[in-house]
């Protein structure tokens, strides 16, 4: 069935450093590929999104690059801030599949001054 | 524009009690979503309307939960009994299937 599998936690980063969080998926139709993020205390938002291959998604600077042949979306960040610090989910909608979104599991990311 | 509401923000109640969970979507937006986090692991699928009609329950657990969304607006699920591996958050989402708005989530403990 589809799936998406992304890198354990808790990460731990110190302000600046460069991020990068791992994100690979299994689908059996074309899916559109997503990063959702919970900041402490608030709800789900989508940080950025691809619809097909090769498209690059980006926001608040980071970005994530959806590779068909790697079957991957991985999440990057040049520069990281304490700001953001919070749980990000890799996630996909095929839509055939009746538009649910199949997250992964969740990666907590932590930064630290 | 309003977005995504949920009520309660938190539940705290025992095992064998009933509770139910409110979602207010987006004004006009026909596609309404609900998921749910159990003990930090990924979000689950749980049902999807499209207005009032039940499109997809693949993913609601058992019939302990109902789901019901009057007059294709604001939507309630119901726990009846609610067991301790109920707890978890319950997330809201409406929109579209390449951009859901979420909610806040309603945090529910069964003690």
């Amino acid at each position: 069935g589809d799936s998406v599998t992304q890198m354990e936690g808790p990460v731990t980063l110190s302000e600046e450093a460069f991020l990068t969080i791992n994100c690979t998926y299994t689908a059996t139709g074309y899916p559109s590929l997503f990063w959702y993020v919970q900041y402490p205390g608030e709800g789900l938002q989508l940080l950025l999104k691809a619809t097909k291959a090769d498209d690059k998604g980006s926001n608040k600077g980071f970005e994530a690059t959806y590779r068909k042949e790697t079957t991957s979306f991985h999440l990057e960040k040049g520069s990281v801030q304490v700001s953001d610090s919070a749980v990000y989910f890799c996630a996909l909608t095929i839509y055939s599949s009746a538009s649910k979104i199949i997250f992964g599991s969740g990666t907590r990311l932590s930064i630290r001054p | 524009e309003a977005g995504v509401t949920q009520f309660p923000s938190h539940s705290v109640i025992e095992k064998g009690q009933t509770v139910t969970l409110r979602c207010d979507p987006i004004s006009g937006h026909d596609n309404l979503y609900w998921y749910r986090r159990v003990m930090g692991k990924e979000i689950k699928f749980l049902l999807h309307f499209v207005k009032e009609s039940k499109q997809d329950e693949s993913g609601m657990p058992n019939n302990r939960f109902l789901a019901e969304r009057t007059g294709g607006t604001y939507s309630t699920l119901k726990v009846q009994p609610a067991e301790l591996e109920d707890s978890g958050v319950y997330f809201c989402a409406t929109g579209f299937y390449n951009e859901q708005f979420f909610g806040p989530g309603t945090r529910l403990t069964v003690l």
